[in-house]
């Protein structure tokens, strides 16, 4: 059982049209997030979700658009793709923010504009 | 704000040989820290953590880890390192009390017979 799922997982597509990535955490946990890795390997945290309530938005374009239907689902949607976004995503989860609640991250989904 | 160093980008080893990843962070509050592997196209796992008490933490599949408050660092150690350890680390610290994991810039390991 897998417990923090991504879908899909490799994604090429055109400059211009909008993808969805979604992310489902069997976990019980109560916080979701949304990571970019680029082609540098850095990562940085894009959004935070904590009980479907948006807690952590970075300075991301406005294209980019979390949505938490419930506390198990983060799904995140890119408009208008551009190059830049290539990237791997991952999606991750804990338990609250207190001492041991280690953050587990999902398989990734690569993204590929061309 | 926090900030995480990691002082090399790429590690070569040979087989059964000793590895140390280092990494220094910097924060005006307490942190903890993790250091997690990632395996060619796959995600990132959790090779072990520090919240509190002892500064010597032991991980999965071999690895250790040493907090130093005074250094503000959290080194990652690997007696005798395998083929399969051929992958990219990254240290990692959060603010107590806080949801934001940040990462450092990752270190490359290659391990070669």
């Amino acid at each position: 059982d897998t417990a923090v799922s991504q879908t899909p997982k490799y994604l090429v597509t055109q400059m211009g049209n909008d993808k969805s990535i979604k992310c489902e955490q069997n976990l019980g946990h109560d916080t979701m997030y949304w990571y970019k890795q680029d082609s540098k390997k850095f990562l940085k945290i894009m959004f935070s979700y904590n009980n479907k309530e948006l807690i952590i938005n970075e300075t991301v374009p406005n294209r980019f658009s979390p949505k938490s239907p419930d506390k198990a689902h983060l799904n995140l949607h890119i408009n208008s793709l551009e190059l830049g976004d290539s990237a791997v995503y991952f999606c991750a989860s804990s338990q609250g923010r207190g001492a041991g609640n280690t953050i587990y991250f999902g398989e990734g989904s690569w993204l590929t504009v061309v | 704000a926090q900030s995480v160093t990691q002082l090399d980008s790429q590690v070569p080893v040979f087989e059964e040989a000793p590895v140390e990843l280092r990494c220094n962070y910097s924060s005006s509050v307490s942190v903890y820290l993790f250091w997690y592997v990632q395996y060619p196209n796959q995600g990132l796992q959790l090779l072990l953590k520090y919240l509190s008490g002892s500064t010597l933490v032991k991980g999965i599949n071999g690895f250790e880890a040493e907090f130093n408050k005074s250094q503000t660092s959290f080194h990652l150690r690997k007696p005798s390192v395998h083929i399969s350890d051929t992958a990219e680390y990254f240290c990692a610290v959060r603010p107590q009390g806080d949801y934001k994991l940040s990462f450092g810039a990752g270190t490359t390991v290659t391990v070669r017979a």
